[in-house]
């Protein structure tokens, strides 16, 4: 299947800590970008989003950053708390065309 | 208040069988999707369905039909399960098409023995 040969990168955290969780895309044309996250047993849920005419975007705790010269998402989350543990996904939107999801990355946070 | 409800959450069936998995949502979306994830966590798009047409159809084999009896429903159908059916699969729908956030169920676990 697609997934053949990928694996899910994990970050390890200690609580309390910066964790900055990285994506590329590859589509130029993708005008729209989403965070997800999703714990153990559940669905993915909305972190936050950002449209290709800004280069950053705050929430509460977390920041995109998205830089289209190099195709590069960030999500960072200030004050990384045992909550955050999850696989965090990034999604493009190609203009006119549906959502891809990145392959994910699991966050661990350490105590 | 479950926005994006399936049923059921675990669903356990031998090869060849034939299974269903219902969706709903109430929040008066006008598209809803399937989505497959493997074991690695990789998430695909399997159909979407916009105001009771079906819009996508990925590279997805036949013996997976998407059923939509109105607007708040998608059900997903499998005939012949195989071994490699076996994932995570998850309803999600959205405002508008190809647009603004999606909203995700809880997911069907459907393991293949």
């Amino acid at each position: 299947g697609e997934s053949v040969g990928l694996h899910l990168p994990t970050l390890s955290v200690q609580e309390g800590d910066n964790s900055i969780i990285n994506c590329a895309y590859s589509n130029s044309a993708s005008d729209y970008f989403i965070w997800y996250k999703q714990e153990s047993g559940k669905g993915p849920q909305f972190i936050i989003d950002i449209r290709s005419n800004m280069d950053k975007r705050q929430g509460q705790r977390v920041t995109v950053l998205l830089n289209k010269t190099v195709k590069h998402l960030s999500l960072q989350i200030a004050a990384t708390q045992p909550g955050d543990s999850a696989v965090y996904f990034c999604a493009e939107v190609p203009y006119g065309q549906n959502f891809v999801f990145g392959p994910g990355t699991r966050l661990s946070v350490l105590p | 208040d479950t926005a994006v409800s399936q049923t059921p959450k675990y669903l356990v069936t031998q090869m060849g069988n034939d299974k269903s998995i219902k969706c709903e949502q109430n929040l008066g979306h006008d598209t809803m999707y399937w989505y497959k994830q493997d074991s690695k966590k990789f998430l695909k798009i399997m159909f979407s369905y916009n105001n009771k047409e079906l819009i996508i159809n990925e590279t997805v084999p036949n013996r997976f039909s998407p059923k939509s009896p109105d607007k708040a429903h998608l059900n997903l159908h499998i005939n012949s399960l195989e071994l490699g059916d076996s994932a995570v699969y998850f309803c999600a729908s959205t405002v508008g098409r190809k647009s603004g956030e999606l909203f995700f169920g809880e997911g069907s676990r459907l393991t293949v023995l």
